[in-house]
C-alpha cells in the first residue's frame, strides 16, 4: 500500500522548452507532497511542499516562477520546469506523508536532461 | 537547525561479511528516524523506521537499525551481506519546517564477491 506512481521516468527537452512531472497517489490521500531534487553522487535537497487546494511553499533559493508546484487534487501533484535549462537537469523524486504512523513514500524518480 | 550527517562516503564488503553504516543526527526533541536504499535511477526504499518504543528495529531484507539516545545515532547493520545489497543508502529525520524528512548524504555500498 501507500504507493506514488511518478511520471515520466525520463525525459529529455530542449533548452528553453517546459516540462511536466506527474506524482499520483495510488491508494491514499497525499494531503501534502514533497518535491525533492537530487544532484549525481548526492543527498536529496527538498525544493518546495505542496499542500492540496493551496500555494506551493517553496524552500530558499529555489525559484517559484521556475519551478511550478500544482497540488489540484488529494492524488495528484505536478511539478512543471519552465523554461529548462541544461543547469536545470538532476532528478526529481515527489514524496508524500502517509500518516503519522506508517510515514513517508517516495516516487520513483524522474531524470530530467535539458539539451 | 536539525541534520543528518553519515561518515562514510563510501564501503566495500565482502559478500557474507557483516555490515554496519553510521548515522548520527541533530534533532532537539525525540527523532523520527528512518533508513532508505536507492538502487541507482531509482526512487527510494523504506528499509525501517524508528519513532519510539523499542529502540532495536527491525527491517526489511534482514537489515535492522539500533536508536542511541545517548550517542545520537541511528547505526543501520546486517548480519550477512548480499551482492544485491550494493546500492546507495540514506539515513533521514523527520525535521524539516515543512515536516520533511532532512537527508544525509548517503553511503554508497559495494559487494565483493
Amino acid at each position: 500500500g501507500a504507493v506514488v506512481s511518478q511520471h515520466p521516468s525520463r525525459v529529455i527537452c530542449k533548452s528553453g522548452t517546459s516540462v511536466k512531472i506527474e506524482c499520483r497517489s495510488l491508494d491514499f490521500q497525499a494531503t501534502t507532497m514533497f518535491w525533492y531534487r537530487q544532484f549525481p553522487k548526492q543527498s536529496l535537497m527538498l525544493m518546495a511542499t505542496s499542500n492540496e487546494g493551496s500555494k506551493a511553499t517553496y524552500e530558499q533559493g529555489v525559484e517559484k516562477d521556475k519551478f511550478l508546484i500544482n497540488h489540484a487534487s488529494l492524488t495528484l501533484s505536478t511539478l512543471t520546469v519552465t523554461s529548462a535549462h541544461p543547469e536545470d537537469s538532476s532528478f526529481y523524486i515527489c514524496s508524500a506523508r502517509v500518516s503519522a504512523a506508517y510515514g513517508y513514500t517516495f516516487g520513483s524518480g524522474t531524470r530530467l536532461t535539458v539539451v | 537547525a536539525q541534520s543528518v550527517t553519515q561518515p562514510d562516503i563510501h564501503i566495500t564488503v565482502s559478500e557474507g561479511a557483516s555490515l554496519e553504516l553510521r548515522c548520527n543526527y541533530s534533532y532537539g526533541a525525540t527523532p523520527y528516524l528512518f533508513w532508505y536504499v536507492q538502487s541507482p535511477g531509482q526512487g527510494l526504499q523504506l528499509l525501517l523506521k524508528y519513532f519510539s518504543g523499542d529502540t532495536l528495529v527491525q527491517g526489511i531484507k534482514g537489515f535492522e537499525a539500533e536508536f542511541k539516545r545517548s550517542q545520537s545515532s541511528f547505526n543501520l547493520r546486517k548480519p550477512s551481506v548480499h551482492w544485491s545489497d550494493a546500492a546507495e543508502y540514506f539515513c533521514a529525520v523527520r525535521g524539516g519546517s515543512q515536516g520533511n524528512l532532512i537527508f544525509g548524504k548517503g553511503t554508497k555500498l559495494s559487494v565483493k564477491p
